[in-house]
């Protein structure tokens, strides 16, 4: 089966730790995302990867950081620089033509 | 800045009901324009549109794009209860690499 996973589903957190979102895709896409998605508001760019070893900031990157080292991988660290990290994050991924973006389930982190 | 907005951001109907949703975008150069629905966690694809004037159709889901007015809207016919989800646009912007979404709109069906 073709898809992206995102593990943990929930996760929880004390405020001051850092935490690690997984996100792995078996779709050989070039690209990934992060976005940041938060109750009544639409999706927020945290960072992208056109290709390995190589990532952009998106538009809320403050607090959070990437690492491509592998090209399913693309994990996500939400660092205790993060004002106010509870929220639900979504991984996607894509073709480099982009306009088709296939999602993860999702995380919650909720931090405490 | 490049900026993607819907309304309304929220929408409760009866079921049967029509709807329409809109997304408004300001973008400096224009690529495509997507339509997503997130029922519970991931968002699906639904539609890309690139070309004004052309309707996409899916089922009782349609939508169009005004490249002129820079909007487009998401028509829904016959509404049923399995059609209660958040709807999100987005737009790609030529060389970005990367969608701007809007806020959402939350979407309803009631028996």
């Amino acid at each position: 089966d073709g898809g992206i996973t995102q593990s943990p589903k929930y996760l929880f957190r004390k405020e001051g730790q850092n935490v690690t979102l997984s996100c792995e895709q078996n779709l050989n896409h070039d690209a990934m995302y992060w976005y940041r998605q938060d109750p009544g508001q639409g999706l927020r760019l945290i960072y992208y990867s056109q290709i390995v070893n190589d990532f952009q900031k998106g538009d809320i990157a403050e607090g959070y950081s990437v690492s491509r080292e592998k090209k399913e991988s693309f994990p996500l660290t939400v660092t205790s620089a993060q004002k106010n990290p509870t929220a639900f994050y979504l991984c996607a991924s894509s073709t480099q033509d982009l306009y088709e973006q296939y999602f993860g389930p999702g995380t919650r982190l909720t931090v405490t | 800045e490049d900026k993607v907005v819907q309304s309304p951001l929220s929408l409760v109907v009866h079921e049967g009901d029509t709807v329409t949703l809109n997304c408004s975008y300001e973008v400096t150069n224009f690529r495509s324009l997507l339509w997503y629905k997130q029922e519970k966690k991931a968002p699906t694809f639904l539609f890309m549109l690139t070309s004004s004037g052309i309707e996409k159709k899916s089922g009782r889901l349609s939508s169009i794009l005004d490249k002129k007015e820079l909007f487009s809207i998401l028509n829904i016919t016959a509404t049923q209860t399995g059609d209660s989800a958040i709807y999100l646009c987005a737009v790609e912007e030529q060389g970005a690499q990367k969608l701007v979404f809007g806020q959402g709109t939350r979407l309803t069906i009631n028996p």
